[in-house]
């Protein structure tokens, strides 16, 4: 069964517009994580955000925040104030009793 | 602190070569994974360990595949003989407990001819 589940193969956003990148999940266990990746193109996988299934804020990380609605079981990525560097692809994962890892969105942005 | 640390970045090989990537984790870090990805499967989990032990290698795709980790600080993958269908870029990731953040290594892009 799919765990993650990232709708949006490819979303656009101008430069400095905010965009918010969806992910959903499907988990039984009541206590796990969940996180946002990086991928550019020059390959690397960079760790971008964290939000634990007890937290009771939602998690930020400089212009990334993580819209997190435990009951509708989403985590969706928003990133404020877009910059040409933030083209990429984004991955959702979420860690239970093991590791899963979306599909991605390639995300560009345009000047 | 250093990153995860692979090697190769690059390999190239013939099909029925032997391949050996390598991985060096984050010191301190526990958990080692070692996940490949291609454009038509996307991220797979291979295997994992937790204090150098292999926890699951459910994800190891045939007999050819086999992951070692003889201390805290080294893992090896390696393909016994690779095929062309092995080509994918090939990333090893660190965590310090089960739930915690993975970080990844560079990645190795491997291509078999």
């Amino acid at each position: 069964a799919q765990k993650i589940t990232q709708t949006q193969p490819g979303m656009f956003v101008q430069e400095k517009e905010a965009v918010t990148l969806d992910c959903t999940y499907d988990t039984s266990d009541p206590s796990y994580g969940l996180f946002w990746y990086k991928q550019p193109s020059s390959g690397e996988m960079i760790f971008l955000i964290y939000q634990g299934s007890y937290d009771q804020q939602n998690a930020t990380e400089g212009r990334y925040s993580l819209n997190f609605q435990k009951a509708r079981k989403s985590a969706n990525l928003v990133i404020s104030a877009s910059q040409l560097g933030d083209s990429a692809m984004y991955f959702c994962a979420m860690r239970g009793n093991q590791f899963y890892f979306g599909t991605g969105t390639s995300l560009t942005v345009i000047p | 602190d250093a990153g995860v640390i692979q090697s190769p970045r690059h390999e190239v090989t013939e099909m029925g070569q032997e391949v050996t990537l390598r991985c060096k984790p984050i010191s301190g870090h526990d958990y080692l994974f070692w996940y490949r990805q291609t454009m038509m499967r996307g991220l797979e989990l291979l295997i994992y360990f937790n204090n150098n032990v292999p926890i699951d290698d459910s994800g190891m795709p045939e007999d050819r595949f086999s992951a070692k980790m003889p201390n805290a600080s080294f893992s090896t993958l390696k393909i016994q003989p690779s095929e062309p269908r092995d080509s994918a870029v090939y990333f090893c990731a660190s965590s310090r407990w089960a739930t915690d953040t993975q970080y990844f290594g560079p990645g190795t892009r491997l291509t078999v001819l």
